[in-house]
């Protein structure tokens, strides 16, 4: 696709439960990040990959969450024991290159997937 | 906590007036860029500042990078409508481990 895709678009689930949020980015894009928005508020990092370089996970809330990036392409955000302050819509983005470049690195994000949980 | 304010949270202007946001960072940015994001919709990127003191123009849009580089600003010149949405500023921290967005600020633009 042309694009970054997001899947599921949407995911209701129950206290306690994990969910797997996975984001395919823009062929060619280096770097990936994830954001977590809630509703009426700004966006929130969660953490960035560059290439296969190992991430720095200080971002991400809790130790409920882990992300992964195999083979450089695709991701996945997992949210282990879900709780109700999950709650938000979770946007990936790619970029060409690493935040910083010359130009490289404008972010263009996915659809998201709002994850309700109840 | 949050590391880059904007203000103000809210703007409500009539159609063909200016509209300003600022935003301000705690910590000095490699670079900043400003995002766009419709209701319902997500961030679309607008523009991406590097220099100190950097001043760049698309159209009716003003954007400004501060010479500390810890604070921008987006100037709207006669609104439209079309300018409705939350924008954004964003920027990397100096050694590029996190990313951080502004709080945001929503315009509506009253026809």
């Amino acid at each position: 696709g042309a694009g970054v895709s997001q899947s599921p678009s949407n995911k209701v689930t129950e206290k306690g439960k994990d969910v797997e949020l996975r984001c395919d980015p823009i062929s060619g894009h280096t770097a990936l990040y994830w954001y977590r928005q809630s509703l009426g508020q700004g966006l929130e990092f969660l953490i960035y990959f560059q290439g296969n370089s190992a991430p720095d996970k200080s971002g991400l809330p809790s130790d409920r969450f882990s992300a992964e990036r195999t083979g450089g392409s695709v991701s996945t955000l997992t949210i282990q024991r879900t709780q109700q302050e999950d709650s938000a819509v979770y946007l990936c983005a790619s970029s060409l290159s690493l935040m910083g470049g010359q130009g490289t690195d404008t972010q263009y994000f996915g659809p998201g997937t709002r994850l309700t949980v109840l | 906590g949050q590391q880059v304010m904007q203000i103000p949270q809210y703007q409500h202007v009539q159609e063909g007036e200016d509209f300003t946001t600022y935003c301000n960072s705690s910590t000095t940015l490699s670079n900043i860029q400003w995002y766009k994001q419709r209701p319902g919709g997500h961030p679309v990127f607008l523009i991406q500042l590097v220099k100190s003191g950097e001043v760049k123009k698309q159209k009716r849009l003003t954007f400004q990078f501060g010479e500390a580089k810890k604070n921008s600003s987006l100037h709207i010149t006669a609104t439209q409508t079309t300018d409705v949405g939350t924008y954004f500023c964003a920027g990397p921290e100096k050694n590029f481990n996190k990313f951080y967005f502004g709080s945001g600020t929503k315009l509506n633009v009253k026809p």
